[in-house]
């Protein structure tokens, strides 16, 4: 079975730039989660969706949004990027957006120049 | 405010030998705990867990002890290979709203040949 997918796996960007990143969750999975890690930090939560709704937020600005399709694969878009956002972007997929396991695809690693 | 805290950022040890790695967590509310390995290049894969109504769970080489008086928990591999050098994250789903999770910062554990 296929795992979590993520494309790009990486990313050249300039700040004040808009990237877009995409993720294809496990088959049957219907919650899709995004975790921003940088070096040295463990992942920080982003968005959490499920069933095509935001179930959950973390502390990023609003230049962070994202979206779930009918398919439950998922995209994350940032907006005026800034060097700050040089980070590995990892998707989540799960069965539910609680009480289930949540299994991370490979990552988007994002350079902001 | 970290609630999940890996205080040990790097962890040597011989082949052959035992592993621990420890985590330490401020919120009483947590019930239920992951660990995950995430090698260089990769996403986070998930390992192994245990509830807060167990004391341990075991999987192979990998074992989990919670301490829940002392909000402390471990993971050890025994014995531990060279493929197992990686870094190690614990994470505990949030109770308060979204099932996020929330990661420790991460133990780098090397296993020499």
């Amino acid at each position: 079975d296929a795992g979590v997918t993520q494309s790009p796996t990486h990313l050249i960007k300039t700040r004040g730039q808009q990237v877009t990143l995409r993720c294809s969750p496990i088959s049957g999975h219907k919650s899709v989660s995004w975790y921003q890690q940088v070096l040295g930090q463990g992942p920080q939560f982003i968005f959490q969706y499920y069933e095509k709704e935001e179930r959950g937020r973390g502390n990023f600005p609003d230049r962070f949004s994202a979206r779930q399709f009918p398919n439950y694969s998922s995209e994350l878009n940032v907006n005026a990027l800034l060097l700050g956002d040089s980070a590995l972007y990892l998707c989540a997929s799960s069965l539910r957006h609680r009480g289930e396991t949540q299994y991370f695809g490979p990552g988007t690693r994002l350079l902001v120049l | 405010d970290q609630q999940v805290k890996q205080n040990s950022p790097s962890l040597s040890v011989q082949e052959g030998r035992i592993s621990i790695l420890n985590c330490d967590y401020t919120n009483s509310m947590f019930d239920y705990f992951l660990w995950y390995k995430k090698y260089p290049a990769e996403g986070p894969t998930f390992l192994i867990s245990i509830s807060s109504i167990k004391d341990k769970n075991e999987d192979g080489r990998f074992t989990v002890f919670l301490n829940k008086s002392a909000k402390h928990l471990s993971l050890h591999i025994v014995p531990s290979q060279p493929g197992d050098s990686a870094v190690y994250f614990c994470a505990a789903p949030d109770t308060s709203g979204t099932y996020k999770y929330i990661f420790g910062t991460g133990t780098r554990l090397k296993v020499l040949a």
